[in-house]
Formats: C-alpha cells, structure tokens, sequence
C-alpha cells in the first residue's frame, strides 16, 4: 500500500466550477502537507502549504486538513482554463517519524478546465 | 529567474551510455533534493543533501546511480550504463535547512534510453 494515495482522474469540469481534490494518506507522522501544481513538461510549482488541521485560503484555493481521518483536500473556486494541469498532494513527516525531512508525493490529478 | 535550474532540459541517450545532470538552487537554500517521475506518477524521492553531505539515499537508487554537490551549491546526478527503465523526468529541488521547509522544484530534465 502506498503512504498517500490520490484519484487520479481525470477529472474534468466547466469554467467557473468548484473543484474538489483530495488525497488520503496511512502514515500518521505526516504532519505537514502541500498541494503542487504541475504544468506539462514543467516542475511542480508549490501552491498551498498547511500545517495544523483545519482550513487554510489563498485567493480562489482552500486546503483543508483532517488529520483525524488522514485526509486533506484542495478545493478551487471559480476556476478558469489556465487551472488546467495536473495537482499533487504531498507531505513530510514530523521529528522521528519515517520519511522525515522528505516530501512524499501522492500520483497526481489530471484536471481540465474547459471553457 | 532565480528560481531552481537544471540542465539538460532533455537528454536523449543510447542504453548503456553514462548521462549526467546538473542542477543550481535558490541561492540562499542549504538543502538539496533529486526526484524522479514516471509518466503518470507523483515524483519519487531519489537522494538529498544538507549543504555538501549525502544525508539519505533511496532504495530506488541502484549502485548505476550516483550524486553530488562538492560545493554545498550545484549538484550533480549521473546515472551509468543507461538502462531504457531509467527513462523519466529527473527533478531537482531545493528548501531551506528545515525539515518542514517546503520544497521548490525546477523544471527537469527528461531522459529518454533509446
């Protein structure tokens, strides 16, 4: 079984749609998460980093932690065509715990936008 | 652009050829990551250093495989005797010195084993 285990769609939506994105995890060390956007043949570009559980909001993205559950998940309103891409869950562990020190990353969700 | 820069952006070799690739941080970043990623795949954890020292290495990091970062600032990753499995997007990444420090990565260099 993987540590953190992501859909990977495709998922693919209209303009202006919310977008739900979510990925589960089995390590319960991981105490700091990250969602990642990634164009084609580009790196991973960081978009939301979030510690305690709880919702955090940038602009059109909020993330949200449940680490009761092991689950976190990015929601983007009123998304627009440039969004397309693919999105990457990913997290690091805490002092002592294994992956320490190093993200590990979920499969990543291929989203369209379409106009 | 003082973001993370790697070089080749692509690189196409014949099996068995030795490959090697270049990466320069942030500047002011001490930590220094590789990753590798399949298509379809999140990156996978390859190695990563602290200044200049090799402080983890995956398993998935055969003997063919090796890094460096002499300087504590480029690093290098070659990979010997090519194999067609080592073709994928090669990822480099630099963070702060803490362990919780986000990752920022650049873009990649894709290797292609012909």
């Amino acid at each position: 079984q993987k540590e953190v285990e992501q859909d990977p769609g495709p998922l693919s939506v209209p303009e202006g749609a919310i977008v739900s994105l979510n990925c589960t995890y089995s390590n319960s060390a991981f105490q700091y998460f990250m969602w990642y956007r990634q164009y084609s043949r580009k790196g991973p570009e960081l978009l939301m980093y979030t510690y305690s559980s709880g919702n955090k909001e940038d602009g059109r993205f909020t993330a949200q932690v449940d680490k009761s559950s092991k689950y976190i998940s990015l929601f983007i309103r009123d998304s627009q065509p440039s969004d397309s891409a693919t999105y990457l869950c990913a997290m690091i562990a805490a002092a002592g715990g294994t992956s320490y020190g190093k993200l590990t990353f979920g499969q990543g969700t291929i989203l369209t936008v379409h106009p | 652009d003082t973001g993370v820069s790697q070089d080749p952006r692509h690189k196409i070799t014949k099996r068995g050829q030795n490959v090697t690739f270049r990466c320069d941080p942030i500047s002011e970043h001490n930590r220094l990551y590789w990753y590798r990623q399949t298509l379809g795949q999140g990156p996978e954890f390859l190695t990563y250093f602290q200044n200049e020292a090799q402080l983890e290495k995956s398993r998935l990091l055969s003997d063919r495989f090796s890094a460096e970062r002499p300087k504590g600032s480029f690093s290098t990753l070659e990979i010997q005797r090519t194999e067609q499995g080592d073709s994928a997007m090669y990822l480099c990444a630099s963070s702060l010195g803490r362990n919780n420090s986000p990752l920022h990565f650049g873009n990649g260099t894709r290797l292609t084993v012909t």
